[in-house]
């Protein structure tokens, strides 16, 4: 079965340092995987996606991810924090084909002081 | 382009009563999928559907769930004899065949139930 583990629950920065956000998976075949945002009382912002090719992604708002198959992992990054950024963020695997529901860890909730 | 779209946005009902939460998908969006998000569970898959095949059912958690989607388009998620622990955001979300299951999701439905 699939899974997705975020084990970081609460993260705070200061505003303008750098920010890594840890993803783990387990999957049976080549995944796609995808980070999405949600800011309070909002739905689910996609951030960035990766299906295959370039292990390194980029996606909106200054956020990139890197495609890790060797550690199963698919780590957010971005290089300098706006306060904007305050939100929780979800690491999520999926499939194209058959069961295509997407699972999804259980979310960082990123704070940004200033 | 409009994105998806869900109603109503908040609903506060009885226990026992029945509710109906409804999904506009993007147009031209053959997939739609239903998520359930609450504190003790996180992001949890519902019900899928794609084109004209039948919905992958498999996440309702009981039989008092249910859901349709007509003319491939609009769905409706229904509750019967809502119960405490129905209270969470319902999330739906919908993609294009093809499009490497990339979902869009919609501002949620938050559901309390008393």
């Amino acid at each position: 079965a699939q899974s997705v583990t975020q084990p970081d629950i609460h993260i705070t920065v200061s505003e303008g340092a750098s920010l890594e956000l840890r993803c783990n998976y387990s999957y049976g075949a080549t995944p796609y995987l995808f980070w999405y945002v949600q800011s309070p009382g909002q739905g689910l912002q996609l951030l960035l996606k990766y299906f295959s090719g370039d292990t390194l992604v980029q996606g909106i708002k200054g956020f990139e991810a890197e495609f890790k198959r060797s550690q199963s992992s698919f780590n957010l990054r971005k290089p300098s924090v706006h306060w904007s950024d305050a939100a929780e963020y979800f690491c999520a695997v999926g499939a194209d084909t058959g069961r295509r529901a997407l699972t999804f860890g259980s979310g960082t909730r990123l704070q940004v002081q200033p | 382009g409009a994105g998806v779209s869900q109603s109503p946005s908040n609903k506060v009902t009885e226990k026992g009563k029945d509710v109906e939460l409804r999904c506009d998908p993007i147009s031209g969006h053959t997939a739609l999928y239903w998520y359930r998000q609450s504190l003790g569970q996180g992001l949890e898959f519902l019900i899928y559907f794609q084109g004209n095949s039948a919905p992958d059912k498999s996440g309702l958690p009981s039989d008092r769930f249910s859901a349709e989607r007509t003319g491939g388009s609009v769905s409706t998620l229904t509750i019967q004899r809502t119960q405490q622990e129905d209270s969470a955001v319902y999330l739906c979300a919908s993609s294009r065949q093809g499009g490497g299951n990339e979902q869009y999701f919609g501002p949620g439905t938050r559901l309390t139930v008393t």
